[in-house]
């Protein structure tokens, strides 16, 4: 099947610096989606991208489906945006079903 | 407010016991789904339903028995759970369409003592 890797597994930042987060996957998508999971459990939706660029406030995220990866951008972090992130793709074309990274933990400091 | 509920929030049963999760759409989808989410693993999918039939079992046990009345309330009924079932369960909704996004409820945190 499909496999989602996420780097970095841990991230640790200071209040108000930019972060870079990655999702490689190894098979074509025509989906992937972004989510927040916070400290308390809920897992929220960021972005629908399966290819292009969006943005949305702070965050940003660009997939290059040809080259199986995608990147999710969060400028100017603050304490709230702590958590995990996860990338999840269908295990293969045309399924509703997604497969979900192991995620980037993120950490900011005040 | 999530257009996703789940409920209850936390619960903690004994292997014995016999339990359900609820879930609730107010969004107008018609998939929705069960995942499990262990400490240290990706979220595992569990079930899918589509227009209230089951497309989806993921190899779960029977111990683990869903319900999908209709396209908006989904169940998932426990019975003689271990202890390694502990986890926190969740419940998400989408258009069912390959290219829907997908919204997730809060979790029902569970431990099987």
């Amino acid at each position: 099947g499909i496999q989602v890797e996420q780097s970095p597994p841990d991230l640790i930042l200071q209040e108000g610096a930019n972060s870079t987060l990655r999702c490689n996957f190894s098979d074509s998508v025509n989906n992937l989606q972004w989510f927040h999971q916070n400290p308390w459990g809920q897992l929220i939706n960021l972005f629908y991208i399966p290819s292009g660029t969006k943005q949305n406030g702070r965050l940003s995220a660009t997939t290059v489906a040809t080259e199986r990866y995608s990147l999710l951008y969060i400028s100017s972090s603050q304490t709230t945006d702590s958590g995990v992130y996860f990338c999840a793709v269908p295990p293969q074309g045309g399924s509703e079903k997604l497969v979900f990274g192991k995620g980037t933990k993120l950490t900011v400091n005040p | 407010e999530t257009g996703v509920t789940q409920t209850p929030r936390h619960l903690v049963m004994g292997m014995t016991n016999k339990k359900s999760l609820k879930c609730e759409q107010h969004l107008g989808h018609n998939a929705m789904y069960w995942y499990k989410q262990s400490a240290k693993k990706p979220l595992e999918l569990m079930f899918v339903y589509n227009f209230k039939e089951q497309t989806e079992n993921n190899s779960v046990p029977s111990r683990f028995s869903p319900e999908c009345p209709n396209s908006s309330h989904l169940f998932l009924h426990l019975h003689t759970l271990q202890p390694e079932d502990s986890a926190l369960y969740l419940c998400a909704s989408s258009r069912g369409e390959a290219e829907s996004p997908l919204h997730f409820g809060n979790g029902t945190r569970l431990t099987v003592t």
